[in-house]
């Protein structure tokens, strides 16, 4: 059974903070770690794909780093506004054709960033 | 910009029931998956179909469960008896094609189900 671990489950910021949270999976037979940003209501919105060790992305002011052979991916958000206010998901997908495509998800990190 | 959408956004059955949830996925894609949410858990895996076929299924997609793609352009997931445990959010997503560049699996909103 795989396990990817988030933490903190819950992060509460002021407005203008950075933070940063924890994505946690098996460091084995990795495919890709996938990051999702989720808002009650709509559709869980896609951030980044990432693939390769060492991998880092970044989309205005959310960034992401992966490290495969510890197995750990890291989420910052940088100067946090109220509109960031999400859940966000990791998910991790094994390597290909042993068991497909399917992703396994965190619990998520729920952020509440405060005006 | 293309979406995946759901139908109905909410549905209340009675145990036992039948109940359809519907999905369009984005139009030029060929990989669709069902996911779902129990409250308080995570999202799990359901099942992925391609080319007309299951290609992978977990240990909750039993013989109660069934996906079909009758049209095209629709994609079900059919609950043959609900159960009370089948309450949850259920998720579509679909995928373009094989490779790591397309790897982006696109959500819809989900369906909430609620089996009384």
């Amino acid at each position: 059974i795989l396990n990817v671990e988030q933490s903190p489950q819950s992060l509460h910021v002021q407005e203008g903070d950075s933070t940063n949270f924890t994505c946690s999976f098996p460091s084995s037979n990795f495919y890709a770690l996938h990051w999702y940003r989720w808002e009650t209501a709509k559709s869980p919105e896609a951030l980044f794909v990432m693939t390769l060790n060492g991998d880092e992305k970044k989309k205005g002011r959310i960034s992401a780093t992966l490290n495969t052979k510890e197995g750990y991916s890291y989420l910052y958000i940088k100067g946090s506004q109220p509109e960031d206010s999400a859940t966000y998901l990791c998910a991790f997908r094994v390597g290909c054709c042993s068991t497909g495509s399917r992703l396994t998800f965190g619990e998520g990190t729920q952020l509440t960033v405060n005006p | 910009e293309p979406e995946v959408t759901q139908t109905p956004s909410h549905q209340v059955t009675q145990m036992g029931q039948e109940v359809i949830l519907r999905c369009v996925p984005i139009s030029n894609h060929l990989y669709f998956y069902w996911y779902r949410q129990i409250l308080g858990q995570k999202v799990e895996f359901l099942v992925s179909f391609y080319n007309n076929e299951i290609s992978e299924k977990s240990e909750i997609f039993d013989d109660q469960f069934s996906v079909e793609r009758p049209d095209g352009s629709n994609f079900t997931l059919k609950i043959r008896s609900t159960k009370l445990e089948d309450s949850a959010m259920y998720f579509c997503a679909s995928r373009n094609r094989r490779g790591r560049n397309q790897e982006t699996q696109y959500f819809g909103p989900g369906t909430r189900l609620l089996v009384l």
